[in-house]
């Protein structure tokens, strides 16, 4: 059974760089069949993707996020990270990563069919 | 970017009710709709894919509909565990949205 657990601070002082790590277990980051995902919700909010990750490196991230987010991959360790720069009181959020399979026939990335638990990140000083 | 705009923002209903949920897109996104549960303090999970694909294990009271520009969730008879907020997200293109939700309330 694929898993998908978050890590990192829960804490980030205002400015500073967020950064999170999702491990997979149960399953190959390396797979060509799946991009990875990072996903946030502010408390009582709705959701943001905030960008998405292939094994080879390449990715995709939400123009509004873009300027301050950077998704890296690890394959030997089967984790995909999430780095957000000059962070404000805005982003405290409970931050997700999922999964997204390739349709390849269609060249579409499609829905999140896991995701881990979250994990809420707090930005204050 | 394409937005993404359920309706109702929450809806009160009772167990054996009939619910729907709409959500529209801003722009066409073919049949590239899914349909998410979430449950207070839990991860979104998975209900609906491609507009109408019922995920595996999610019962079939579930259902979706549309392409194009509106859509669908349907439920066809309320049940205690369904109780929760229900979210659309779009992927026709490489930048992915979600709607604002719809909380699905006890009457």
């Amino acid at each position: 059974q694929l898993q998908l657990q978050e890590s990192g601070p829960g804490l980030v002082k205002p400015s500073e760089t967020l950064s999170l790590t999702c491990t997979v277990s149960g399953g190959s980051i390396s797979s060509s069949s799946y991009y990875w995902g990072w996903i946030r919700q502010p408390p009582g909010k709705g959701l943001e993707w905030i960008g998405s990750i292939y094994y080879s490196g390449s990715t995709y991230y939400n123009p509004s996020l873009k300027s301050r987010v950077t998704i890296s991959v690890d394959t030997s360790k089967n984790q995909f990270s999430l780095k957000l720069s000059s962070v404000t009181a805005a982003d405290t959020a409970v931050y997700y990563c999922a999964r997204h399979p390739v349709k390849v026939v269609y060249a579409i990335i499609g829905e999140f069919d896991y995701w881990g638990q979250g994990t809420l990140v707090t930005v204050s000083s | 970017d394409i937005q993404m705009t359920q309706s109702p923002s929450t809806l009160s209903a009772s167990v054996g009710d009939r619910v729907t949920i709409t959500c529209r897109a801003s722009q066409s996104i073919s049949s590239w709709l899914a349909w998410y549960q979430q449950k207070p303090g839990k991860a979104p999970k998975l209900l609906i894919y491609k507009a109408s694909s019922l995920e595996s294990g999610v019962p079939s009271r579930f259902s979706g509909s549309g392409s194009g520009t509106e859509f669908t969730l349907t439920i066809s008879s309320l049940q205690p565990d369904d109780f929760a907020t229900y979210y659309c997200q779009q992927y026709n293109s490489y930048s992915f949205t979600f709607g604002g939700g719809t909380k699905v309330e006890i009457k």
